[in-house]
Parts: structure tokens; sequence; C-alpha cells
């Protein structure tokens, strides 16, 4: 069955840009009606959405997050990436990638997460 | 910006019905859908399209969304179910998640 895993420093210095990787296995990210989000959670509090990224490369992003954003993916790694510039100590949370079902409209498949934190 | 309300807190004693809602404008017009998230683990897909289960979540967990509120029931709720419960829809092409509800079974 198909899995996520997330990848990416654990640390990140206040005003610089963190960056994740997630990998897909077990099918390929092309396949399917399916898109690729980020959503990240800080500790003890909610989940919130950061953005999606299609399989062409055509991303939505959460309006207050969109100046510092970019997402890409690269179908020929099996991977889906998220860039957030000028990172402050608000941004420290657990990211998570999840696939979103188009026809479902939920996220079906999370990644196991990983921490982020943002510290000199 | 879209928002959705979730009580903070919900508390149920084991073998009883709990009852979550989830509150926001003109949601039965969209799709809502729920998931499971217990300490230390990533969230699970509980509920979605308002009222189906994916494959391998109890019959005990349904779900239904009219006017301006969508509603997780857990029936004959056991003690595994206690977590935190989160509520999402869509709106403009962007994700909303509601502010997660502590379900307690004591």
């Amino acid at each position: 069955q198909v899995q996520l895993q997330e990848s990416g420093p654990g640390l990140v210095k206040p005003s610089q840009t963190l960056s994740l990787t997630c990998t897909v296995s077990g099918g390929s990210i092309s396949s399917g009606s399916y898109y690729w989000s980020w959503i990240r959670q800080p500790a003890g509090k909610g989940l919130e959405w950061i953005g999606r990224v299609y399989t062409s490369g055509n991303t939505n992003y959460k309006p207050s997050l969109k100046s510092r954003l970019t997402m890409s993916v690269d179908t020929s790694k099996n991977q889906f990436s998220l860039k957030l510039r000028s990172v402050t100590a608000a941004d420290t949370a657990v990211f998570y990638c999840a696939r979103e079902d188009s026809s479902g409209y939920a996220f079906d498949i999370w990644g196991q997460g990983t921490m982020v934190t943002v510290s000199s | 910006s879209y928002e959705l309300t979730q009580p903070p807190s919900v508390s149920v004693s084991p073998g009883q019905t709990a009852s979550i809602t989830c509150s926001g404008d003109k949601l039965g017009d969209k799709y809502a859908c729920w998931y499971q998230q217990k300490p230390g683990q990533s969230p699970v897909l509980v509920i979605y399209q308002d009222r189906k289960r994916p494959s391998g979540i109890p019959e005990r967990f349904s779900g239904s969304n009219s006017g301006n509120t969508a509603t997780l029931t857990i029936s004959g709720t056991q003690a595994m179910d206690e977590a935190d419960y989160y509520c999402q829809a869509w709106d403009s092409g962007t994700v909303v998640f509601g502010g997660g509800t502590k379900l307690t079974v004591l």
C-alpha cells in the first residue's frame, strides 16, 4: 500500500528557509486522482493546512502563507517538496505530508510527521 | 476566511454515544470529513464525504452534515476511542480544519 515519508532538517534558524521532502512509496505519485498536501501542527495545537501540489506542478496555498511558500513535485523521484521562507519561531511544528483524494475530498494517507524547530 | 468551530472537549461514558459537532457557514453545502488523532500519532481518516467510512473503520463511527453543522457520532464508545478529533472541509479550493475536540472516555 502507498506510504508517505517526510524528510528534512529538524532545526532551522530564524529568517532561513525550511525545506522538506515527502517520498511516496508503494505506488506512483502520478497514478489516480490525488493531490499532495502539506499540513502542520504546532505542539499541543490543531492541524493547519499549508498547501497542495498537483502532479501537473500546479499549486494551491493557504492565503496567509502564500508569500513565503513554494511547493513542487518530482514525478521521476516520486517525491514532492515544501519550501517555507523567512521562518520564525511561530513556524515550529510537526509537519505532515498527506495524500488528498480528489473524489473523497479528504486526506486518506498521512506520513508519520517530522518535527521542525525554528531556533538560533 | 472560512472557519470551522468545534467544542474543545467532549466526555462520554464507556458504551454510550458520543457526538462531536463542527459548525461552519453553510457547511451542509460542502463535504465534511473527520480525523482521529491519538497522542504521538498521525491523524487517521474516520469519515469522509459527510458519512462514508474508509475501509477498516468500525461501524460505530458515523457522520452527518446538514445546515451549518456536521456531526461525528460514535456509538458504543470504547476506551480506545479516546483521542482528538478534527473536522475538515474544502472552501474555495483550500482546506480548512476545525480546532479539534478532545474526546474523553470516562
